[in-house]
């Protein structure tokens, strides 16, 4: 399957705490992108990756992405009650277009 | 700009009936794509379009499932006759590829539809 599997499909965590989401997949990309999605929502776009790059920064995320082992990890430090939300992973190859993983689902307490 | 344009946001309908669902893209964007999410498959591509014309429709269940991109600002996605198993939401999403690859999308606030 093209599709992104993620891990681990359900996380709660204090607020404050870091969350860590993982992303494998199986065939070349060209890059790798990361959207939440609150309940009763659209997807929204948080961070590109590139195929040539390694790690990229957004304000308290931080994203890693190993080709040679076809994985990706989102962290979330100093998470929020607002943070509370599902993260898919979606892979970017040369088909024109997204392929997206069935999902994180984050709840931080507050 | 306002985002992607959905309507309606929620359809309630009976099955048999013919249910259309529009979206308004990002100005400028030249990709416009469909996706369905339920519970139990997830999020699921239905079909693109690239400068109006579909370019892959392998997502679309059936013969049932019709989507039009008359002009770079308007879409609909159609289904008829409408069945139970349809329920779900129906989200409409836009992009600018500023290469061959895929690139950031833009989600709409998707209809939430449900067939008795």
């Amino acid at each position: 399957s093209q599709q992104g599997e993620e891990d681990p499909q359900a996380l709660s965590i204090q607020e404050g705490e870091n969350a860590t989401m993982n992303c494998s997949y199986k065939t070349s990309i060209n890059n790798l992108q990361w959207y939440r999605q609150n309940s009763g929502r659209g997807l929204v776009h948080l961070i590109l990756i590139r195929s040539n790059e390694r790690e990229k920064h957004s304000g308290r995320l931080r994203v890693t992405l190993d080709t040679s082992k076809k994985s990706s990890s989102l962290l979330i430090t100093a998470s929020r009650a607002a943070d509370t939300a599902s993260y898919f992973c979606a892979l970017s190859s040369n088909t024109g277009k997204l392929i997206f993983g069935q999902g994180t689902t984050l709840q931080v307490k507050p | 700009d306002a985002g992607v344009i959905q309507s309606p946001r929620h359809e309630v309908t009976e099955m048999g009936q013919e249910v259309t669902l529009r979206c308004k893209p990002i100005s400028g964007h030249d990709y416009l794509f469909w996706y369905r999410q339920t519970m139990m498959r997830g999020l699921e591509l239905l079909i693109y379009f690239n400068n109006n014309v579909p370019i892959d429709d392998s997502g679309m269940p059936e013969d049932r499932f019709s989507a039009k991109m008359p002009n770079a600002s308007f879409s609909t996605l159609k289904i008829q006759p409408s069945e139970p198993r349809d329920s779900a939401v129906y989200f409409c999403a836009s992009s600018f590829h500023w290469t061959a690859y895929p690139d950031t999308q833009y989600f709409g606030p998707g209809t939430r539809l449900t067939v008795l």
